[in-house]
């Protein structure tokens, strides 16, 4: 079955400092994949989709289909980046309006 | 344009009892996709509906039911409430036919007592 793996619950850096968020898959094939965010008391915000291959807020995220990997990363990170990041995945076997999310990781960035 | 918009706000209902949870997708938008969100998990997939038809289910038991009206809106009604049916419900709409990206309402926060 098709799953999404964030294995951080919690990532703590401080300012300035590189950040890593890890996103591993699972599915065979060549998948889209996409990071959504959620700041305090606001809505999940798609972040980036790695088809456009865009840089996003300084994210930047690149599919390693041999370690079926979609980790996201930001050089130097700021105060305003802390929030809930979620990783997601189509279900190919579902729906198209199925996306399989990861469990997220909450990046908190210190002053 | 607003983005999509998700009436209630809040929500507090007691077990047994129905509740009916309505959305509204961005203009031009004909998929919308229902997500039942848990305190620290990601989303998890309920519904899809498109050009009001119904395209996928998760996994929940049949308590839970939705539908599409023509202009697109949509409503998610569960039945016999349930303490474990206390979450936050997430409304999605997207282009729909080979577009995956999806974008997400403010959500309804739903209190089973």
């Amino acid at each position: 079955a098709q799953r999404v793996t964030q294995p951080e619950k919690l990532l703590s850096v401080f300012k300035g400092a590189p950040v890593e968020l890890k996103c591993n898959y699972s599915y065979s094939g060549s998948p889209e994949l996409f990071w959504y965010v959620q700041y305090s008391r606001q809505r999940l915000q798609l972040l980036l989709r790695h088809i456009s291959r865009e840089s996003i807020k300084g994210f930047t995220a690149d599919l390693n289909k041999g370690e079926t990997s979609f980790h996201l990363k930001k050089p130097f990170a700021q105060e305003e980046d802390s929030a809930m990041y979620y990783c997601a995945l189509p279900n190919y076997g579902g729906s198209q309006g199925n996306l399989i999310f990861g469990k997220g990781t909450k990046l908190s960035v210190k002053p | 344009d607003a983005g999509v918009t998700q009436s209630p706000t809040h929500l507090i209902k007691t077990r047994g009892q129905h509740v009916t949870l309505r959305c509204s997708p961005i203009s031009g938008h004909k998929s919308v996709s229902w997500y039942q969100q848990v305190l620290g998990q990601g989303p998890q997939f309920i519904f899809q509906y498109y050009e009001k038809e119904e395209r996928g289910r998760g996994n929940f038991p049949d308590r839970f039911s939705a539908r599409q009206f023509p202009n697109y809106s949509s409503e998610l009604n569960v039945n016999a409430l349930l303490l474990g049916d206390s979450a936050l419900y997430l409304c999605a709409s997207s282009l729909g036919q080979g577009r995956y990206e999806q974008y997400f309402g403010p959500g309804t926060r739903l209190t089973v007592t």
